[in-house]
């Protein structure tokens, strides 16, 4: 079935710092991928989408990119805020399909 | 206006006791959802509406009933609760399948004592 894997966490940065958070999957036909931002306390905010390979989903700074050839959709962000602290979550939803499937998440630390 | 809001946002109760979650969406959305966050923060779906209709059931227990009394609605009872119903209990809307991305409520987290 289909499934999403994500670096653990936590990840420790310094502002200003660049970040990288590894996700990939496993799933059939053309799914559409996600990422989701989970502040301390709050519901699941859409970060950033792409429907199709090789589009890049881009929001706020941050970045990924629909790689098929390696099943992945990393976030990127070229300089880390202390703002940016929160859980962030990798997610797929597969052909025709209303389930969202999601990675277990990345918990990222940023320190002044 | 709050587009996914459920409530209440804590919810403390005994063991053996039956209780309500309740989420309204004010998106328009034709689909509604519940999710279950433990406490290592893993989502895992629970049920889905789809104009009142339910379309994903995952495998939980039948003391969780999920009820849907009209699109903008979509209300979890949960019976004879047990310590490991313990979690944060998230509504979520879309306007369809696949590409479009869910909108989620602030959650409600449930603890069983």
């Amino acid at each position: 079935g289909n499934s999403v894997t994500q670096m653990e966490g936590p990840v420790t940065l310094s502002e200003e710092a660049f970040l990288t958070i590894n996700c990939t999957y496993t799933a059939t036909g053309y799914p559409s991928l996600f990422w989701y931002v989970q502040y301390p306390g709050e519901g699941l905010q859409l970060l950033l989408k792409a429907t199709k390979a090789d589009d890049k989903g881009s929001n706020k700074g941050f970045e990924a990119t629909y790689r098929k050839e390696t099943t992945s959709f990393h976030l990127e962000k070229g300089s880390v805020q202390v703002s940016d602290s929160a859980v962030y979550f990798c997610a797929l939803s597969g052909d025709s399909s209303y389930k969202l499937i999601f990675g277990s998440g990345t918990r990222l630390l940023v320190r002044p | 206006d709050t587009a996914v809001s459920q409530t209440p946002k804590y919810l403390v109760t005994q063991m053996g006791n039956d209780k309500s979650i309740k989420c309204e969406q004010n998106l328009g959305h034709d689909t509604m959802y519940w999710y279950k966050q433990d406490s290592k923060k893993f989502l895992k779906i629970m049920f889905s509406y789809n104009n009142k209709e339910l379309i994903i059931n995952e495998t939980v227990p039948n003391r969780f009933s999920p009820k849907s009394p009209d699109k903008a609605h979509l209300n979890l009872h949960i019976n004879s609760l047990e310590l490991g119903d313990s979690a944060v209990y998230f509504c979520a809307s879309s306007q369809g399948p696949n590409n479009y991305g869910y909108t989620f409520g602030s959650g409600t987290r449930l603890t069983v004592v």
